[in-house]
Formats: C-alpha cells, sequence, structure tokens
C-alpha cells in the first residue's frame, strides 16, 4: 500500500545550521506531497506542497523538491531558527483516494541556541 | 476567523467505559476527517465526511469505533468498550470540498486516556 517513510529523529542541530529531513514515499499514481509541522502545544499546520514532479514548494524558508525518479521529497532549510524546534511531517495524499492524507512517522528537530 | 476546534482537549477514562469526542468544523467546509495519532507516530486516518454521510470509513479499527455528523457540520467520535490501546490524540481536519487539491485544516486534538 502507500506509504510515507522519513528520517527519525531527534535531530539536533544549533542554530544556523543547515537542515536536511530525508523523506520517500511508496504510491500508485501521482500523489500531492506536503510537508506538516506541529509546534509544541499547537496542532498541525501545513509548512509546503509540492502536486506534480518537479515542483518545489516553498514556505518560511524550508523548501522541498518533489523527485519522482527517486520518489523523495526532502525538507531543507539553510538556516535553521531556534523557532524551528517542532516536529516535521512527511505526508501524501492522491487524487483517486477520498481525500486521506497518509503521514509519515515525524521527525522532532531541537535547535540549540 | 475561528479554526477547527475539538473538546474535550484531554479526556480520561477507564478501560471499557464509553467515550465521546467532538469536532467543530470551520464554518462552511463539507469534508471533515478524523485521525489517530499514537505517541512517537504519525496521524492514521480514520473516517471522512463529505456532508452528512461517512465517505470513507476504512481506517475504523474495529466496531468499537462509529462516528456521526447528522446536519453536516458538527461531528463526534464514538469510541465503545475503550481498552488501553484506544489511548491517542485524536485529530480532527476539516476542509472545502472533498477534492485532494483542498487544504485540510487540523485541529487541536482531543488527548484520550484509557486506565
Amino acid at each position: 500500500g502507500d506509504s510515507v517513510t522519513q528520517m527519525e529523529g531527534p535531530v539536533t542541530l544549533s542554530e544556523e545550521a543547515f537542515l536536511t529531513i530525508n523523506c520517500t514515499y511508496t504510491a500508485t499514481g501521482y500523489p500531492s506531497l506536503f510537508w506538516y509541522v506541529q509546534y509544541p502545544g499547537e496542532g498541525l499546520q501545513l509548512l509546503l506542497k509540492a502536486t506534480k514532479a518537479d515542483d518545489k514548494g516553498s514556505n518560511k524558508g524550508f523548501e522541498a523538491t518533489y523527485r519522482k525518479e527517486t520518489t523523495s521529497f526532502h525538507l531543507e532549510k539553510g538556516s535553521v531558527q531556534v523557532s524551528d524546534s517542532a516536529v516535521y511531517f512527511c505526508a501524501l495524499i492522491k487524487y483517486s483516494s477520498a481525500s486521506k492524507i497518509i503521514f509519515g512517522s515525524g521527525t522532532r528537530l531541537s535547535i540549540r541556541p | 476567523g475561528a479554526g477547527v476546534s475539538q473538546t474535550p482537549s484531554n479526556k480520561v477514562t477507564e478501560k471499557g467505559k464509553y467515550v465521546e469526542l467532538r469536532c467543530d468544523p470551520i464554518s462552511g467546509h463539507t469534508a471533515l476527517y478524523w485521525y489517530r495519532q499514537s505517541l512517537g507516530q504519525g496521524p492514521e486516518f480514520l473516517i471522512y465526511f463529505q456532508g452528512t454521510g461517512a465517505a470513507d470509513d476504512s481506517g475504523l479499527p474495529n466496531d468499537r469505533f462509529f462516528a456521526v455528523r447528522p446536519e453536516g457540520s458538527v461531528s463526534t467520535l464514538k469510541i465503545q468498550r475503550t481498552e488501553r490501546g484506544d489511548s491517542a490524540v485524536y485529530l480532527c481536519a476539516s476542509s472545502f470540498g472533498e477534492s485532494s487539491y483542498n487544504e485540510q485544516f487540523f485541529g487541536p486534538g482531543t488527548r484520550l486516556t484509557v486506565l
């Protein structure tokens, strides 16, 4: 079945470090891909998305490119801040399904000042 | 405007008891979803409503779980004969329409603890 596999955490970085969180997916057809973020004490929020191959989603300095050939959607940020500390979820949705989102297991990111 | 709200925020119950979890979607959103997030895991789909009807309930784990949305707005997730393994955060989301293109907006969740 369809699934998402992402880098296990926790990931701890110093402020201004470069961030990569790996994500790969398995799905038939042409899914849309997402990164969601869950800040401490808050609900899930959509961070960015890409709906077709080679699309780049970006928001708040984060970027991810939909790579069909490697079935990947890695999250990157050039210079992280303490405020980026959160749990990040890679996810997919398929146009043919009843709109259910399939999530990865999440990666906890902690940024040291 | 107001986002998705869920009540209660926390629920502690004893094994074997019945619980109800409520979700108030964003006004005007016709689609409503329930997910369950176990500790250290990503959310898992439970059920999807389009209007009043359950369009997809394939994620409900067994017949102890049931959800309703009688007027096409508020939804209630009902769990009978709770078990310790039901302990999780139950998330509700809503979207404008059923298309996969429409963003799902998530509520803060209800943390259910079964003792």
